[in-house]
């Protein structure tokens, strides 16, 4: 089925450990997003890129990096986790009529 | 000052009863757009009703309405005939100039038999 594929659906990191959160789209959208979202809160924009070959930072990017790999991919890549860090992540990806989100990552940084 | 304010942080109504969940929003861009979406206990992430800046008529979907007050910058969300599946967390969003949503902190709705 068409959509937004995030991998893996979950994930336990010790402090300090890196990890990437994969995320890839057939909807060919050009736009794609990085949102987390902590408990009772609404999600908020970690990085989001407006085409392939660009970046662009969000509301909450600190310890974050981000890669377009192409059309299709947009990985999210934590160097160093905190417990900061501990959330749920969703990709999403949109064109001039709406927004599709995968069905997130729960990350726990221990 | 925060983009999307949503003042309810949980709701409850009865089973076949309508609700209203608040949003406002702060923008000065003319031209943006007003999404609600439904988390349900699974997480994912449910697109439920659009709203544009320039829209003559309130949005409609289904069971959903959107009383939209532009020049009181609200844009609630009407659920009618209130089912047992609508308990979830609902969030208000708000798309500036083609870019990135940004998300109200959400209303816990449980529906009641």
């Amino acid at each position: 089925n068409a959509g937004v594929t995030q991998t893996p659906k979950f994930q336990v990191l010790k402090t300090g450990q890196s990890m990437t959160l994969q995320c890839a789209q057939d909807m060919n959208h050009n736009s794609m997003y990085w949102y987390r979202q902590d408990p009772g809160m609404g999600l908020r924009l970690i990085y989001y890129s407006a085409s392939e070959g660009t970046t662009d930072k969000g509301e909450v990017p600190n310890g974050y990096n981000v890669s377009r790999l192409n059309k299709r991919e947009f990985s999210l890549r934590l160097e160093s986790a905190a417990p900061s860090q501990t959330s749920v992540y969703f990709c999403a990806s949109s064109d001039n009529y709406g927004y599709t989100f995968g069905s997130g990552t729960r990350l726990t940084v221990v | 000052a925060q983009k999307i304010t949503q003042t309810q942080p949980g709701m409850f109504v009865q089973e076949k009863e309508a609700v209203t969940l608040d949003c406002t929003y702060d923008t000065s861009d003319p031209s943006y757009g007003l999404f609600w979406y439904k988390q349900p206990s699974s997480g994912e992430m449910i697109f439920l009703i659009y709203q544009g800046s320039y829209d003559q008529q309130n949005a409609t979907e289904g069971r959903y309405s959107l009383n939209f007050q532009k020049a009181r910058k609200s844009a609630n969300l009407v659920i009618s005939a209130s089912q047992l599946g609508d308990s979830a967390m609902y969030f208000c969003a708000m798309r500036e100039d083609r870019r990135a949503l940004t998300f109200g902190s959400g209303t816990r709705l449980q529906v009641q038999p």
